[in-house]
């Protein structure tokens, strides 16, 4: 098995740009979680989707983040305009089942950062 | 909050000796996981435990689980240079949507 898989794997952008995040889930998998890892806050949970159906997104900082899950085996987020704070390693996650039951597996992360 | 907290924040320690860090946290939980961090690199999984358990070893590992203290415990043994990396504890609670919530970690150095 591939594991999950994520692109970019570096993002360099300028304020007020689009950026958008991409990930596959582990086949068969049917829970997806987006974190964000900082130095200042560490390893936050954004939004984490159960069934394709978004379960919990109060850790999504503000209206300029957006996620989607149109099926198991893609999901992106969205930053639009960033800013540099969202400078950042987003880690994508999944697992078997709800998030508190089984072990999640984390792609590789992508580093973004906004100038 | 629910929060696990790592102590200590850093540890540095000779190849061969054993690593302990500690995860403190404050709500009653469902289980506890930890996790692994290599540089740059994703989380690994290591040891998911659940709140009626006390103690689970794997190989090298061994991780404890003191609910009226509300604290675990990470034991490396043998220490490898392989194992330098970042080591998180996870609380998942017993009421809401029971997500991870991640602690700071601790920062494992194995000298050689």
């Amino acid at each position: 098995d591939a594991g999950v898989i994520q692109s970019p794997r570096h993002e360099v952008t300028e304020m007020g740009q689009e950026v958008t995040l991409r990930c596959k889930p582990i086949s068969g998998h049917n829970s997806l979680f987006w974190y964000r890892q900082t130095m200042m806050r560490g390893l936050e949970l954004l939004i984490y989707f159960n069934n394709n159906v978004p379960i919990d997104d109060s850790g999504m900082p503000e209206d300029r983040f957006s996620a989607k899950m149109p099926n198991a085996s893609f999901s992106t987020l969205k930053i639009q305009p960033s800013e540099p704070r969202d400078s950042a390693v987003y880690f994508c996650a999944s697992s078997l089942g709800l998030a508190g039951a089984y072990e999640q597996f984390f792609g590789p992360g992508t580093r973004l950062t906004v100038l | 909050s629910q929060q696990g907290e790592e102590d200590p924040q850093a540890l540095s320690i000779q190849e061969g000796e054993n690593a302990t860090m500690n995860c403190s946290y404050k709500t009653s939980i469902n289980n506890l996981q930890w996790y692994r961090q290599n540089s740059g690199r994703g989380l690994v999984h290591l040891n998911l435990i659940r709140s009626n358990e006390r103690e689970k070893h794997s190989g090298r590992l061994r991780v404890t689980l003191d609910t009226s203290k509300k604290s675990s415990s990470l034991l490396i043994t043998a220490s490898r240079a392989a194992d330098t990396a970042s080591y998180f504890c996870a609380t998942v609670g017993i009421q809401g949507a029971q997500k991870l919530v991640f602690g700071q970690g601790t920062r494992l150095t194995i000298n050689p």
